[in-house]
């Protein structure tokens, strides 16, 4: 069973403009959504986190928009950049040890 | 400060071989995680380890996966008799503490190829 859906599976951008990937999840007991960047050949790395008594988080151009009512979370991209071109990953965990991942989005964003 | 240190980057094994993956954490991290990828599919949790103790092993195959974070030296993810459906990216993350609270550090992983 699937605890975490990722859409879209692949997403592609024109330069400048906005990338929107959005997860889902059931367990209430979820406390902390983090999400992934994954470049070809190299592990994951953190790129935002957010937690559920928040509803937005913003570092630079990048945004996490969280609903806790409806139990789903987006990253959005602002301005994206063909240097984006990645896999994203949504998270979740509660209590820390284990995270249960999306299955990924590709994003290709072109000049 | 290096980051989390997985060797090797690559590793064939024949079916029915052992495969032995090392990964050594961030310096200062006590919380070691290994986490499975299939092509196409995200990160599968398979098992937590602190220093000497198992912690949480929910997400391993009940046999010829084990895992190991001795006191001194990398953690060890042992697969005995591998089988062509191992083939994946084995990664492994650290923390200082609970990642529920500051995330995991990943490795660039080991990717396992049964032939």
């Amino acid at each position: 069973q699937q605890q975490v859906k990722q859409s879209p599976q692949s997403l592609i951008v024109q330069k400048g403009g906005i990338s929107i990937i959005n997860c889902a999840y059931e367990n209430t007991a979820f406390d902390y959504f983090p999400w992934y960047q994954q470049f070809p050949g190299k592990g994951p790395a953190l790129l935002i986190a957010i937690r559920p008594d928040v509803s937005e988080k913003k570092e630079g151009r990048f945004t996490i928009s969280f609903n806790k009512s409806a139990k789903q979370f987006s990253l959005h991209i602002m301005d994206s950049q063909p240097g984006d071109s990645a896999t994203y990953f949504c998270a979740a965990s509660k209590s820390g040890n284990q995270f249960y991942f999306g299955t990924g989005t590709s994003l290709t964003v072109i000049p | 400060n290096a980051g989390v240190m997985q060797n090797p980057r690559h590793l064939v094994r024949r079916r029915g071989q052992e495969a032995r993956l090392r990964c050594s954490p961030m310096k200062g991290h006590s919380h070691v995680y290994w986490y499975r990828q299939l092509p196409e599919e995200g990160l599968k949790f398979m098992v937590y380890l602190q220093k000497e103790n198992i912690i949480d092993e929910s997400g391993m195959p009940k046999e010829r996966f084990s895992a190991e974070f001795p006191k001194e030296g990398p953690s060890i993810l042992r697969i005995q008799q591998v089988v062509r459906g191992d083939s994946a990216a084995y990664f492994c993350a650290s923390s200082p503490r609970l990642a529920g609270e500051s995330g995991y550090t990943f490795g660039s992983g080991t990717r396992l190829t049964v032939v």
